[in-house]
């Protein structure tokens, strides 16, 4: 069975220095990789997914993430954090782009809380 | 903005019953998903509806139940409702069942 887990349940940094979250996956083939940020009172928004291809993915506001395959994982980061990036953030595992008819499988998600 | 809304956004209900939460999917997105996030988790997917005909789901009993209407909304119906169903729905809708998932701001459900 595909899982995901966050290891980080809150992680602080301080506005300005630079963001890492790491997620770890099981999957039984070649899977889709996610990272969905949610702010309070909103639904998720994607941040950047990965199938195939290079490595390092580049998503939006400024996130990057990199794929490893010998360590199952792929962790979030971005350089210099801003308040507003304060918010919970999912890594997701699927079948296919966007889930398809299996869904997605999420991690219990990190905490990110940024200090001034 | 996602061009998703879901209502309502709070609904209360005593266990037993039955609630409808429904959803409006970006206009011209033929696929519908809807996930269940109990506080402190991740979303869980419930189904996926694609043109009127559920095509996926995820483990949950039958008492969930979705319909997916031609203009682009739908609906997610649990019946006998049980205290851990208290938690937000998420809709997501997309152009294909692979395609990009946009998603609404979710409905919170209490269950007393």
């Amino acid at each position: 069975a595909q899982s995901v887990t966050q290891p980080d349940i809150h992680i602080t940094v301080s506005e300005g220095a630079s963001l890492e979250l790491r997620c770890n996956y099981s999957y039984g083939a070649t899977p889709y990789l996610f990272w969905y940020v949610q702010s309070p009172g909103q639904g998720l928004q994607l941040l950047l997914k990965y199938f195939s291809g290079d490595t390092l993915v580049q998503g939006i506001k400024g996130f990057e993430a990199e794929f490893k395959r010998s360590q199952s994982s792929f962790n979030l980061r971005k350089p210099s954090v801003h308040w507003s990036d304060a918010a919970e953030y999912f890594c997701a595992v699927g079948a296919r782009s966007g889930g398809g008819a299996d869904g997605l499988t999420f991690g219990k998600g990190t905490h990110l809380i940024i200090q001034p | 903005e996602t061009g998703v809304t879901q209502s309502p956004t709070h609904l209360i209900k005593t266990r037993g019953q039955q609630v409808t939460l429904r959803c409006s999917s970006q206009s011209g997105h033929n696929t519908v998903s809807w996930y269940q996030q109990a506080l402190g988790q991740g979303p869980q997917f419930i189904f996926q509806y694609y043109r009127e005909e559920e095509n996926g789901r995820g483990n949950f009993p039958p008492r969930f139940s979705g319909l997916q209407f031609p203009n682009y909304s739908s609906e997610l119906n649990v019946n006998a409702l049980e205290l851990d169903d208290s938690a937000l729905y998420l809709c997501a809708s997309s152009l294909l069942p692979e395609g990009k998932l946009f998603f609404g701001s979710g409905t919170q459900l209490s269950v007393l």
